[in-house]
């Protein structure tokens, strides 16, 4: 099994500053056959389903705002807020599907204003 | 517009049954596989089980191995979860969604409570 594990668990982070979510895999979710990354990211907002933000590692889902932004390869991946907006206070999940059709998320990263 | 509609949830005692269903539009049901995602109160996401867009391939977490079986009607535009052998730690919303080309899922239902306590 391929376990995920993010950091940090928490982050508070001022109005209009850069956040930064870090997501390792135990082992590589890169595809050699295809040079892609199975790793996408999820935000997810009380009360509410998980949103798609980003998948294949980099590629951001459709309506999606541009400050959103991932990146890495392999084993270590970084989910980045350029300027942080009060509508982005969440929970934000890494996931691969590497194992697909099977997955597996990371624990999350709670993601607050400071 | 793709829709998801989970609905069954409610309180079940330790080792009672439960099934979930979740009816979808908007897409080519039978097209493509589905899967149930759920999440414990105050927990993280945890992949429960999936089966292809024909019902023949479905899989399962080693966590609900046994007792749970995922099913579909193609007919119907339904996604079943059949819940067997029910535990405390089954508590948690049930979420069914739509992976994408690459089993990341760009829709999800909202979600239906299971509750499991004495």
């Amino acid at each position: 099994d391929i376990v995920m594990t993010q950091s940090p668990d928490s982050l508070a982070v001022s109005l209009g500053e850069r956040a930064t979510i870090n997501c390792k895999s135990s082992q590589s979710v890169l595809y050699s056959s295809n040079n892609k990354n199975y790793l996408a990211w999820y935000q997810q907002k009380p009360g509410q389903p998980p949103k798609l933000l980003i998948y294949w590692a980099s590629t951001r889902e459709s309506g999606v705002p541009d400050r959103f932004s991932g990146s890495g390869s392999g084993t270590d991946f970084t989910l980045t807020i350029s300027s942080l907006q009060a509508e982005d206070v969440a929970v934000y999940y890494c996931q691969q599907y590497y194992t697909t059709p099977m997955c597996s998320f990371g624990q999350g990263t709670k993601l607050e204003i400071k | 517009e793709v829709q998801l509609l989970e609905s069954g949830g409610g309180l079940v005692q330790p080792g009672g049954s439960l099934r979930l269903s979740c009816v979808a539009s908007g897409f080519t049901f039978s097209s493509y596989a589905m899967t149930w995602v759920r999440q414990a109160p105050g927990k993280g996401l945890e992949w429960v089980s999936g089966i292809g867009g024909s019902g023949t391939s479905t899989y399962y977490a080693d966590s609900v191995k046994g007792r749970f079986t995922i099913s579909r009607d193609n007919s119907k535009n339904t996604l079943y979860l059949q819940m067997n052998s029910l535990r405390a730690e089954d508590t948690a919303v049930y979420y069914c969604a739509k992976p994408d080309s690459g089993s990341f899922y760009g829709y999800w239902g909202q979600g239906t409570l299971v509750t499991v306590s004495s």
